[in-house]
């Protein structure tokens, strides 16, 4: 079955646009949670959702806003760029959420989309 | 709070070497972790998962870990290199304090060197 589709795969800005990712996941997975990675801060969480829920926020500032459709597609946005905001956005698919006690279930990640913002 | 530190940015290994990257975690509950590689310009992928049961944790590619309590380690090995095992490896803990979330902590990764 298709991975996690992330588009676009690259995209440059100018700081003080915004900027929207999508984030299609795995068929029939309803989690989606993003992360920014960039080499001095690495993986960082930003937010989670599941059937159209929001369920666990990073401490990102707002400008850092995401939505789920009930389809399971998700997408993120980024308000008035900042050339902090380059980085990779990496989206992950997961059948439910997990929680302690409960069985695990696997995030299958996407391939990112690079952000550059000029 | 649960963290995990990875010692070690960079591994550099012979082609045939042991691998063995460290992963230490801290967590006030039994925590569920993970090891992922990343591939230059490529998203994450599993490479092995402990959640409960068997110590020893088998993944793909011939890579295993072994939670140790005692140590509060997770260490992954390889007995042999390959030049294709050269990437980032990432350890991870489910944050199972966040309630019901899919929410990964990551190390800093360690990027590892195969050499001919």
């Amino acid at each position: 079955k298709a991975g996690v589709t992330q588009t676009p795969r690259y995209l440059i800005k100018t700081r003080g646009q915004q900027v929207t990712l999508s984030c299609s996941p795995i068929s029939g997975h309803r989690s989606v949670s993003w992360y920014q990675q960039t080499p001095g801060q690495g993986l960082q969480f930003l937010f989670e959702y599941f059937s159209e829920t929001q369920r666990n926020k990073g401490n990102f500032p707002g400008r850092f806003s995401g939505r789920q459709f009930s389809n399971s597609r998700s997408e993120m946005n980024v308000s008035t760029l900042e050339l902090g905001d380059s980085a990779l956005y990496l989206c992950a698919s997961s059948s439910t959420p997990t929680g302690a006690g409960q069985l695990n279930t696997e995030a299958f990640f996407g391939q990112g989309t690079r952000l550059t913002v000029v | 709070a649960q963290s995990v530190t990875q010692l070690g940015s960079h591994v550099s290994v012979s082609e045939g070497a042991l691998v063995l990257l460290r992963c230490n975690y801290s967590s006030s509950v039994p925590p569920y972790l993970f090891w992922y590689v990343q591939y230059p310009n490529q998203g994450l992928q599993l490479l092995l998962k402990y959640t409960t049961g068997a110590t020893l944790v088998k993944g793909i590619n011939g890579f295993e870990a072994e939670f140790k309590k005692s140590e509060t380690s997770f260490h992954l090995t390889k007995p042999s290199a390959h030049m294709s095992d050269a990437a980032e490896y990432f350890c991870a803990v489910s944050d199972l304090l966040g309630g019901a979330t899919n929410k990964l902590i990551f190390g800093t990764g360690t990027l590892l060197a195969v050499q001919p």
